[in-house]
């Protein structure tokens, strides 16, 4: 079984300072990991995700993640934050079940505040 | 942009009323979700179609009813719902592995 454990439910930055969103999981095999983006009345949007390549995985608007085998971390970075990065960010495990699809298991979500 | 269009975006309906929430994507995927997410909640898997074929349903009450005409298309059909069915439901797809791609969502509020 697999699950996901977002260790902040609230995370609160100042406009320019560096964003750490902390993610760890629990996997039986070498898992497929994401972070999704969702501002407020949004879908869904991917940031990233790293699905066992290169550990240091680069994503779109500056965010990046490290995937850390031994401390079954995938945490999410970004050097300096922007107003508009305020929204919840989910920390997704997959496990591909062939014809069967992609099963995610979400983490229970950090919402991200940035002050002016 | 998302490529999985999702329509309507808002959808307001009495509990005896019929309606559908639709779905589309153009990207060849071959799997298709969909979701709902209730407020300050991550989203709860409903029903997976995999080429066309209902292959996971996660004990969705009958009043919830899928259907998948073909590999771009994906409806759910609602039908005397009740106020606590009131979410925003997402509909995903993704290719053969990896992550999933979601729309922007159908807020279904249930008077």
């Amino acid at each position: 079984a697999q699950s996901v454990t977002q260790l902040d439910s609230h995370v609160s930055v100042s406009e320019g300072t560096p964003v750490l969103l902390r993610c760890n999981y629990s996997s039986s095999y070498s898992p497929s990991l994401f972070w999704y983006v969702q501002h407020p009345n949004k879908g869904l949007q991917l940031l990233l995700k790293y699905t066992s390549a290169a550990t240091l995985v680069k994503g779109i608007n500056g965010f990046e993640a490290e995937f850390k085998k031994s401390e079954t971390s995938f945490h999410l970075t970004k050097p300096s934050a922007h107003m508009s990065d305020a929204a919840e960010y989910f920390c997704v495990v997959s496990d591909f079940r062939g014809n069967a699809g992609n099963m995610l298991t979400f983490g229970g979500g950090t919402r991200l505040m940035v002050k002016p | 942009d998302t490529e999985v269009t999702q329509t309507p975006k808002h959808l307001v309906m009495g509990m005896t009323n019929k309606k559908s929430l639709k779905c589309e994507q153009h990207m060849g995927h071959r799997a298709m979700y969909w979701y709902k997410q209730k407020a300050k909640k991550p989203p709860e898997l409903m029903f997976v179609y995999s080429y066309e074929k209902l292959s996971i349903n996660e004990s969705v009450p009958s009043r919830f009813s899928p259907e998948c005409p073909n590999s771009s298309l994906l409806n759910l059909h609602l039908h005397a719902l009740q106020p606590e069915d009131s979410a925003l439901y997402l509909c995903a797809s993704s290719p053969s592995a990896g992550g999933l791609f979601f729309g922007e969502g159908s807020r279904l509020t249930v008077l």
